[in-house]
């Protein structure tokens, strides 16, 4: 059981949005600790999407966004493409002094 | 532009220690900006932080591993290692490595491309 909740699917036409939610506590998120976001692709490393709550390393695109609000966190993309089908992770810093992960949601495009 | 890479055997005996080396390439490991990690994924599941080094030698663990976990740097190779002690099938995972600012946050960027192993006899 992930200290961070996702849904575990989440699936689109191109060219939708969709949005990817974490829901965290009082002990990680609603602490104030920063959420970040990866993308794994089928057979590869993760890759960092966003880093504290809403920011994009250079080269992710501007389709992808993040938001915080309270205990939870909430990953966008808009103009859904069919090379965005991959796993998302949430990730953040607990209380209990561990780095905490979500348990991952698996993107499909239509 | 940094990149990291793992390196050690993927397969290991129950009860025995499971050894990993991360070599840092591209940038210095010694570098007072970052810290560096290590995250495991069992196959099909989700990603797990097994703890963190500065290159001082300076760790943070996950509580729930730091009784079998050890993780140490070398900085005169530009690596550092993860060392699990008395694994179990459950250790079973691609191991990662990967970078961490000191200051700014705790994101992971990059990774290595993994490592798989395999526990059993």
């Amino acid at each position: 059981q992930s200290v961070l909740t996702q849904p575990p699917s989440v699936s689109g036409a191109p060219g939708q949005r969709v949005t990817i939610s974490c829901t965290g506590s009082s002990s990680n998120i609603g602490a104030g600790y920063d959420v970040h976001w990866y993308q794994q692709l089928p057979g590869t490393a993760p890759k960092l999407l966003i880093y504290a709550n809403s920011n994009r390393p250079s080269g992710v695109p501007d389709r992808f966004s993040g938001s915080k609000s309270g205990t939870s966190a909430s990953l966008a993309i808009t103009g859904l493409q069919a090379e965005d089908e991959a796993d998302y992770y949430c990730q953040s810093y607990d209380s209990s002094l561990s780095v905490v992960f979500g348990g991952g949601t698996k993107l499909t495009v239509l | 532009q940094l990149q990291l890479q793992e390196s050690g055997p993927g397969l290991v005996k129950p009860s025995e220690t499971l050894s990993l080396t991360c070599t840092v390439s591209g940038g210095s490991i010694s570098s007072s900006f970052y810290y560096w990690g290590w995250i495991r994924q069992p196959p099909g599941k989700g990603l797990e932080w097994i703890g963190s080094i500065y290159y001082s030698g300076s760790t943070y663990y996950k509580p729930s591993l730091k009784s079998r976990v050890t993780i140490s740097v070398d900085t005169s190779k530009n690596q550092f290692s993860l060392k699990v002690r008395s694994v179990t099938a459950a250790d079973t995972a691609v191991y990662y490595c990967a970078r961490r600012p000191r200051i700014e946050g705790n994101w992971f960027d990059p990774w290595g491309q993994g490592n798989l192993v395999t526990v059993s006899s």
